[in-house]
């Protein structure tokens, strides 16, 4: 079964600098989907950023960044010139699609509540 | 285009009742998944409607159903509640296809208080 862990409950980054968020999973499959989501306080889960298995090339998104390391099963997300607005809880997310019979399933790890301090 | 909304946003209800949410996708999305997150579970998969028929179905107990109507709308039926219940309900549609077009987008939730 596909497993996904995100190994920091907590973290905080000064406003301005640069953090990293750990994600990684198990999974034998070859074709996959990742994803990191961002839930703020009483708001809305929101798509950050997501990467194909099959592209090497790592994922970007305006200051959201990740690095993918297929072999290791290893997926961060790099927040540049972190904003108070970036404080939130972030998802790392699976997915797994089954070619022909159209379904998919998402995995998502348990979190991590990020804070953005002044 | 209109993000997936749910409704009620918020509910409280007692042990041993009953209760309904809904979830209206994005337009043009077919697909609608439901999610429990709690703080100690994380979120967890509930179950997700494609055409009106159930395509994946996650670990719950059969308390927990739901169904999906020809314009896409989902509900999700929770009966003889449990104390245990008490977590955001997250409900997020797709467009049918494969690989990122499957990407989700998530309505704002159900936050449900089991009294």
């Amino acid at each position: 079964a596909q497993t996904v862990t995100q190994s920091q409950p907590e973290m905080s980054v000064q406003e301005a600098e640069t953090v990293t968020l750990s994600c990684t999973y198990d999974t034998s499959e070859n074709n996959y989907y990742l994803f990191w989501y961002k839930q703020p306080p009483s708001r809305q889960m929101i798509l950050v950023i997501r990467q194909e298995a099959y592209k090497q090339q790592n994922a970007t998104e305006n200051r959201f960044s990740v690095n993918f390391q297929k072999a290791a099963k290893s997926f961060s997300l790099k927040i540049s010139d972190s904003q108070l607005g970036d404080t939130a809880m972030y998802f790392c997310a699976f997915m797994k699609l089954k070619f022909g019979s159209g379904t998919y399933k998402y995995i998502f790890g348990t979190g991590t509540r990020l804070k953005v301090l002044a | 285009k209109a993000g997936v909304t749910q409704t009620p946003r918020y509910l409280i209800k007692t042990r041993g009742q009953q209760v309904t949410l809904s979830c209206s996708p994005i337009s043009g999305h077919r697909s609608v998944s439901w999610y429990q997150q709690t703080p100690g579970q994380g979120l967890q998969f509930l179950f997700e409607y494609f055409s009106e028929t159930q395509r994946n179905k996650g670990n719950f107990p059969g308390r927990f159903s739901g169904r999906q109507f020809s314009n896409s709308r989902s509900e999700m039926n929770v009966s003889t509640l449990e104390l245990g219940d008490s977590a955001l309900y997250l409900c997020a549609s797709s467009f049918p296809g494969q690989g990122l077009l499957e990407t989700q987008y998530f309505g704002p939730g159900t936050r449900l208080l089991v009294l």
